[in-house]
């Protein structure tokens, strides 16, 4: 099984500031079709997962241009430019060649 | 507007048996595989088993397989989780999630449901 690995597991960040979460895979999400499935999603408090970005890098309809995704084979990151406090919560990344998680990683106003 | 709404959950004895629902609204649901994902309580989330457009592709997570069985009515615009020998550890929070694709692999989670709690307990 395809193991997804998150770090770190909380943030704590100050309204303005960035963020950066890294998900690493225990093996490659590029697919033979030239495709890397990898997602971000945020959990809001109290609220399901909703979709951040997709295949690594796209954002989804209506998520701010403040979030964005990179990184390739087994090494990705999400950043968050300015984080706001609408932004707290549990981001998650999963791929999709398996269908597993990461564990976590709670973000946080200061 | 893009609508999944869960139901069936409730409290349950070990060894019983639970049907959970997910009605879909909003979108071409015969276009798109679905999902069922689960998270216990204060935990992360956990993949349990996906369908694709037709039926054809059916997967689920080793923690479920032999006891779990996901179906769908396109007719009906409705998935399905049949969960029986249910044991302690199958309780949380399920919810639907719509795939972005029309199969259960390469694809993610586009729109989810507010969940249906389901609770495992003598």
């Amino acid at each position: 099984d395809i193991v997804m690995t998150q770090t770190p597991l909380s943030l704590s960040v100050t309204p303005g500031q960035p963020a950066s979460i890294s998900c690493k895979s225990s093996q490659s999400l590029l697919h033979s079709d030239g495709k890397t499935y990898l997602y971000w999603y945020l959990q809001k408090p109290g609220q399901p997962p909703q979709l951040l970005i997709y295949e690594v890098s796209n954002r989804f309809s209506g998520v701010p241009d403040r979030f964005s995704g990179s990184g390739s084979g087994t090494d990705f990151t999400l950043k968050i430019s300015r984080v706001e406090a609408e932004d707290v919560g549990v981001y998650y990344c999963m791929q999709s060649i398996q269908l597993t998680f990461g564990g976590g990683t709670k973000v946080e106003i200061k | 507007e893009v609508q999944l709404v869960e139901s069936g959950g409730g409290l349950v004895q070990p060894g019983r048996s639970l049907r959970l629902s997910c009605a879909a609204s909003g979108f071409t649901f015969d276009d798109y595989a679905m999902h069922w994902v689960r998270q216990a309580p204060g935990k992360g989330l956990e993949w349990v088993s996906g369908i694709s457009w037709n039926s054809g592709s059916i997967g689920y997570a080793d923690s479920v397989k032999g006891r779990f069985t996901i179906s769908r009515d396109n007719a009906k615009n409705s998935l399905y989780l049949q969960m029986n020998s249910l044991r302690a550890e199958d309780t949380a929070l399920y919810y639907c999630a719509k795939d972005m694709g029309y199969d259960i692999l390469t694809g993610g989670f586009d729109y989810w449901g507010q969940g249906t709690l389901v609770t495992v307990s003598s």
